[in-house]
């Protein structure tokens, strides 16, 4: 089983919709959750990380963390065409010489139409 | 806004040569990190910096590559002779803490 799963998508949707991207993960040790946006051939963009179990909202984007199903999820409400890009969850384990090691998923491709 | 920032951002060599690729990660952040993401492929953890030490690797990184951070502002990594499956997109992160990560915009490595 992979630590981290993640639908790779494409997942093609109208402008204005309400989109939902997920991933599940294996690995109990992981302790922040993160969502970041990547364009093509550019680093990962973070759009919001949280931590515990519950709902994170900033703007147009609410970030779900449910540990106890192992299942994180980002929405994005009124979509637009700049949302076009491919997005990476990330998750977060502690390492004991210090500092954290982020573990992402595939990622999903998003494509927000007119 | 601080940013964390990656030179070059293209580097094409012949297999078999060493590259050094530069980072500047931001300026306060205590932990520093390579990744890399081979075309297609997910992001994935190479490295991380601590304390002027290597605090974990992973099995890509074996003894090919190595990274140091000769100054106060600079973080580099070194790959030793290059193979063509090297070639991959490396990105540098930078943290003031351990609970997320702040990416540069890449090195797109190209090993001909």
């Amino acid at each position: 089983q992979k630590e981290v799963e993640q639908d790779p998508g494409p997942l093609s949707v109208p402008e204005g919709a309400i989109v939902s991207l997920n991933c599940t993960y294996s690995n109990s040790a992981f302790q922040y959750f993160m969502w970041y946006r990547q364009y093509s051939r550019k680093g990962p963009e973070l759009l919001m990380y949280t931590y515990s179990s519950g709902n994170k909202e900033d703007g147009r984007f609410t970030a779900q963390v449910d540990k106890s199903s192992k299942y994180i999820s980002l929405f994005i409400r009124d979509s637009q065409p700049s949302d076009s890009a491919t997005y990476l969850c990330a998750m977060s384990a502690l390492l004991t010489g210090g500092g954290n090691k982020l573990t992402f998923g595939t990622g999903t491709q998003l494509k927000v139409e007119l | 806004e601080p940013e964390v920032t990656q030179t070059p951002s293209h580097q094409v060599t012949q297999m078999g040569q060493e590259v050094i690729l530069r980072c500047v990660p931001i300026s306060n952040h205590l932990y520093f990190y390579w990744y890399r993401q081979i075309l297609g492929q997910k992001v994935e953890f190479l490295v991380s910096f601590y304390n002027n030490e290597i605090s974990e690797k992973s099995e890509i990184f074996d003894d090919q590559f190595s990274v140091e951070r000769p100054d106060g502002s600079n973080f580099t990594l070194k790959i030793r002779s290059t193979k063509l499956e090297d070639s991959a997109m490396y990105f540098c992160a930078s943290t003031t803490n351990t609970d997320t990560q702040y990416f540069g915009p890449g090195t797109r490595l190209t090993v001909l």
